[in-house]
Parts: structure tokens; C-alpha cells; sequence
């Protein structure tokens, strides 16, 4: 059972580039999140979904997009990198209510 | 509007001693879950224990246990016989019911320092 995957793990961007982070999980969770979390801090919502083809904002969405065509995926696109992008982010997954969360491994990006 | 607050940036235990951790947390929600979750140096996310809005007695999970004070609305989390291992990054977090969207916010951390 592998939960919840992301990738890649690691990214170098330059700015002004684009890219997606990938997500998937495997548990029909209908919740999915996209955190980022900057050195020393705690984790920051970007954009979370309760099911496919339904997105809402976090607390930190600009210069973020993303999408939820299936339950599975939930990618996040990065835009027109700029340097203040540059740090961990973490996608998770949860049943509906007030349940816990699963976390992926986290994707270590840089934006130089 | 959900709020997280951990006022602690950082934390010192002897070994085998207890630590508290301390949460509080701001919510209109009757319905609503508190969470901690162990970031070690390793950067995963491990989640440690649950406290759901209407749970009359504190949560237990081995050596962790929650100190939930639902008047004060603080949410502490109690490490007893602290481990060299139990050295990471804690947080608290909390997930709204249906009107909160079940959104999981997060407080800023605390780093705690095991000493042997």
C-alpha cells in the first residue's frame, strides 16, 4: 500500500520557470492538500480539494494553480517560478471529517 | 477564522523526563479536531495523536498523551519519559468540521531538544 506519493523529490527551477508536482494516493481519500512548509516554519495551506473536479483556495494560493480531474491526483503548477517559491512542499490526503492526515514525502523545491 | 497558536520555539527535557508541549487554538466551529504531528530531521510528517472536539476524557497514545482544556481551548500535548529520539519539530493542527471545510491548519512548531 503505498498512501500517498510524490514527485520528484527534489527541483531546481530558475526563475520564471514552470513546473508541476505531482500527487497520488491510493486510500480513495476524497480530501487532498497541498502544505508548503519554509525552513524553521510550520506547514502553510496552498490549495486543498474534497473531491474531484472541487478546488479551494488555502491560505497561501498566489502563483500556485491546481486541479482534481481524478480522486487519485492532485497536482500543484508552479507558474513563472520566483525565488520566494523555494521551499518543502508536502501533499496529504484524508477521509472526509475530522480525520487525520497522510502525508507524502515532500518535494524539496529551489528556485535560484 | 481557525487559528493555531504554539508560543514555544523551542523546548529542553532531560532524558526520561516529561515535557509539555503547549496549543491553543481559536475556532466558531462546534465540531473539530486537534492533532499533533513529529516532524524529525528527516523532514516526514508522523502523526502522533488525536483529540476530537466532543471527547469527554484526554487522548492517549503510549508515552504521548493530550491535555485538552476545551474552556481555555488549549490543546497541550504531555511527552513522558522523553526519549533522545523524541528530539524533532512538533505541531499542532486543527481540522474544522462541515463549516470549517475540513480544512487542517497548522501552528508554527515546536523544536524540542532531548539532553541525555
Amino acid at each position: 500500500n503505498a498512501g500517498v506519493t510524490q514527485t520528484p523529490k527534489f527541483r531546481i527551477l530558475k526563475i520564471g520557470q514552470s513546473m508541476t508536482l505531482q500527487c497520488t494516493q491510493d486510500m480513495n481519500h476524497n480530501y487532498m492538500y497541498w502544505y508548503r512548509q519554509d525552513p524553521g516554519m510550520g506547514l502553510k495551506l496552498i490549495y486543498y480539494s474534497v473531491g474531484a473536479g472541487i478546488t479551494d483556495k488555502g491560505e497561501v494560493p498566489n502563483g500556485y494553480n491546481v486541479s482534481r480531474s481524478t480522486t487519485e491526483d492532485f497536482p500543484l503548477r508552479l507558474e513563472l517560478a520566483a525565488p520566494s517559491q523555494t521551499s518543502v512542499y508536502f501533499c496529504a490526503s484524508s477521509y472526509a471529517g475530522p480525520e487525520k492526515l497522510f502525508f507524502g514525502s515532500g518535494t524539496q523545491l529551489s528556485v535560484l | 477564522a481557525q487559528k493555531i497558536t504554539q508560543t514555544q520555539p523551542g523546548m529542553f527535557v532531560q532524558e526520561k523526563e516529561a515535557v509539555t508541549l503547549d496549543c491553543t487554538y481559536d475556532t466558531s466551529d462546534p465540531s473539530y479536531g486537534l492533532f499533533w504531528y513529529k516532524q524529525p530531521s528527516s523532514g516526514e510528517m508522523i502523526f502522533l495523536i488525536y483529540q476530537g472536539s466532543y471527547d469527554q476524557q484526554n487522548a492517549t497514545e503510549g508515552r504521548y498523551s493530550l491535555n485538552f482544556q476545551k474552556a481555555r481551548k488549549s490543546a497541550n500535548l504531555v511527552i513522558s519519559a522523553s526519549q533522545l529520539g523524541d528530539s524533532a519539530m512538533y505541531f499542532c493542527a486543527m481540522r474544522e468540521g462541515s463549516t470549517g471545510g475540513f480544512k487542517t491548519i497548522f501552528g508554527a512548531g515546536t523544536r524540542l531538544f532531548v539532553k541525555a
